[in-house]
């Protein structure tokens, strides 16, 4: 399978920043990739799929002013949240679509805690 | 619209069998995937069913009926190690992940 890498793991910032979190498919070339959100004790929540060289399709109730992705290699994509809140502090993975069986890798994940 | 339905938590003893079911209603069907999840960790691929039946693999075996939008994960010869969280998503249209709201396992000696 796939091997997915984040960065940063973890990230703390204050209210009103923005804060850039990298997904990196190190040995896979990835035509797409998935942004996903997880507050605690919950389950994963689709946030957007990113597709590279075209814009994110973005969920329902997800803003894409506030988080903002781009897919500029087959190996990178980023996700920009923008103007950050408390209430944004959740855990971001991200995956990466394989083929085959249409299964998804996920990358370690990025705890973000916006003070 | 889509529903995935899982038991929130289960408890089951070392050593034992567990059985963790998922019910779905979806509007598109391409598979369904069980994933495992430690606290903090991202999920890791447990199995995936695509046709009716039992997919086994080692310890663990998963179940699919599609007519009665059914799965489920048995676990057995539970070892402490895993206490964590279990996935079910449906691959939909479009290779997208639905996931439904997880199953917390604990083990216990």
């Amino acid at each position: 399978g796939a091997v997915v890498s984040q960065h940063p793991s973890r990230v703390i910032c204050k209210s009103g920043t923005s804060v850039k979190i990298e997904c990196r498919s190190l040995d896979f070339q990835a035509t797409t990739m998935f942004w996903y959100r997880q507050f605690p004790k919950q389950s994963l929540m689709l946030m957007a799929t990113s597709n590279e060289g075209s814009k994110a399709t973005y969920e329902q109730g997800v803003e894409k002013d506030k988080f903002l992705i781009n897919h500029a290699s087959l190996t990178l994509s980023t996700l920009t949240v923008t103007s950050a809140h408390p209430e944004d502090s959740s855990f971001y993975i991200c995956s990466v679509l394989g083929i085959g069986n249409n299964e998804q890798f996920f990358g370690p994940g990025t705890r973000l805690t916006v003070l | 619209g889509q529903n995935i339905d899982q038991p929130t938590e289960m408890t089951a003893t070392e050593g034992a069998i567990v059985q963790i079911n998922c019910t779905y209603q979806t509007s598109g069907f391409n598979g369904l995937f069980w994933y495992q999840q430690h606290a903090g960790e991202a999920p890791t691929f447990l199995s995936y069913n695509v046709l009716d039946g039992l997919e086994e693999k080692g310890r663990f075996s998963s179940f699919l009926s599609r007519s009665k939008g059914y799965s489920y994960l048995l676990l057995k010869e539970l070892q402490m190690k895993d206490s964590a969280s279990y996935l079910c998503a449906i691959n939909n249209a479009g290779n997208m992940l639905t996931f439904g709201g997880g199953t917390r396992l604990m083990v216990k000696p």
